[in-house]
């Protein structure tokens, strides 16, 4: 499998536009996560989907923030207008999520690296 | 409610141990355990269930103590390999069916010198 893919690798966009980040999760997986990483606040959950479903976004920082699943095999992370305290690493993970223990490991992608400027 | 690592960072030389922590103030599921190397993503390494267990594979290992609402990840003879960030990261017991809310920690930085 080729595991979680991510699309761009980086993005430099100026302040005020339009950055839609993309993810393809690993066929099978059933949750699928959007996290952002900086130096000062570590990794941060921004939203999370179940089977297609979002089932929490209280992590997205803002009305700017939107994602969408629209299939097993797609998801986008859509920032708009954006900023620069937007700057930042953007992982999407996806995961199979058992029915015994609700829970299993996070594949991560390689993320997609957003400097606005 | 994010988890608290310690230390927020150690240096090793090869074949020492280390022991990272992890606490939460709530009431715990799970705890996974990643380590990310510069410039990559977090690699998965254990999940622990709620129920007090320990795992390991290789010369890692992590225990989880539920009444403590903490979890404690143990590498022994450590390689240069196992240099990077470690992070833990949390699922809240009783979040609600399909929760999924997995938190992590800020991480503790693991260097592993000759």
């Amino acid at each position: 499998d080729a595991g979680v893919i991510q699309s761009p690798r980086h993005e430099v966009t100026e302040m005020g536009q339009e950055v839609t980040l993309r993810c393809k999760p690993i066929s099978g997986h059933n949750s699928l996560f959007w996290y952002r990483q900086t130096m000062m606040r570590g990794l941060e959950l921004l939203i999370y989907f179940n089977n297609n479903v979002p089932i929490d976004d209280s992590g997205m920082p803002e009305d700017r923030f939107s994602a969408k699943m629209p299939n097993a095999s797609f998801s986008t992370l859509k920032i708009q207008p954006s900023e620069p305290r937007d700057s930042a690493v953007y992982f999407c993970a996806s995961s199979f999520a058992s029915i015994r223990t609700n829970t299993g490991e996070l594949f991560f992608g390689e993320g997609s690296r957003l400097t606005v400027l | 409610q994010q988890p608290v690592q310690s230390p927020q960072a150690v240096i090793l030389r090869e074949g020492e141990d280390a022991v990272i922590n992890c606490s939460s103030s709530k009431a715990l599921y799970s705890v996974h355990w990643y380590r990310q190397k510069h410039g990559e993503a977090p690699v998965f390494l254990m999940i622990l269930l709620k129920g007090g267990e320990q795992k390991g594979h290789d010369k890692i290992s992590a225990s989880f103590n539920e009444k403590k609402q903490q979890s404690s990840l143990y590498l022994t003879a450590s390689q240069l390999s196992y240099s990077g960030t470690y992070f833990c990261g949390t699922e809240i017991w009783g979040s609600g069916a399909g929760s999924y809310q997995l938190t992590f920690g800020k991480g503790t930085k693991l260097s592993v010198i000759p």
